[in-house]
């Protein structure tokens, strides 16, 4: 079974450019997470997806990130403009109705 | 590669030792406990789930137990090899399926 995939692996940009990152979860995941994962600490739950319709993005500073799901199985993830403390890496998870998440190997961002 | 996390408490143990990885948790309400082992340059790899109707379980190698009164839960690891070196997260399960992860800790086996 093919993992969670996303790209790109890494990026660098500096402070108030944008940037993307795209999530393809593991075939028939109906629930699609994105999760920022600052150095030193666990992962920070921004947005959840059940299909294309939104679950939760409370944690999400909609001023500059936005995030899409629009046919319920990949996604993408923005941030525009980025700032310093963007810095981290974007986790994307799925899964299905059991509880387990599955995670991508991440999007290591860098605002210089 | 590069690591996960720098400054996060750090527990060394002997290989073919036990390890023990301890987690509190904060929310009284919440029924779905996970551990997840994260591998420097990778996404977290789920290792052993519980629920809290339960108090322990057992997986190969692994052991969580779950204590509600305190809110803890804790990692057991037997016979700890190399390959187990990797920070070790909780996450619990809340309202609405949300899943919110602990500080981590470092696990770093000695040969």
């Amino acid at each position: 079974e093919a993992g969670v995939a996303q790209s790109p692996r890494y990026k660098i940009i500096e402070k108030r450019q944008s940037v993307a990152f795209w999530c393809n979860p593991i075939s028939g995941h109906a629930t699609l997470y994105w999760y920022q994962q600052i150095l030193g600490q666990g992962p920070k739950l921004l947005i959840q997806f059940q299909n294309n319709g939104v679950v939760d993005d409370s944690q999400l500073p909609k001023d500059r990130f936005s995030a899409e799901r629009l046919k319920g199985v990949d996604s993408t993830l923005k941030i525009q403009p980025a700032k310093l403390e963007d810095s981290a890496v974007y986790l994307c998870a799925s899964s299905s109705a059991r509880e387990e998440l599955f995670f991508g190997e991440g999007s290591r961002l860098t605002v210089l | 590669g590069e690591s996960v996390g720098l400054h996060l408490p750090t527990l060394s143990v002997q290989e073919g030792d036990n390890s023990i990885i301890n987690c509190a948790y904060s929310n009284s309400a919440s029924d779905y406990f996970i551990w997840y082992k994260q591998e420097s340059g990778k996404g977290p790899q789920f290792i052993i789930d519980i629920r809290s109707n339960m108090d322990k379980r057992q997986g190969q190698r692994v052991t969580v137990l779950l204590n509600k009164t305190v809110k803890h839960l804790s990692l057991q690891i037997a016979a700890t090899q190399p390959g187990d070196s990797a920070v070790y997260f909780c996450a619990e399960r809340r309202a609405g399926n949300m899943l919110t992860f602990g500080g981590g800790t470092r696990l770093m086996v000695k040969p």
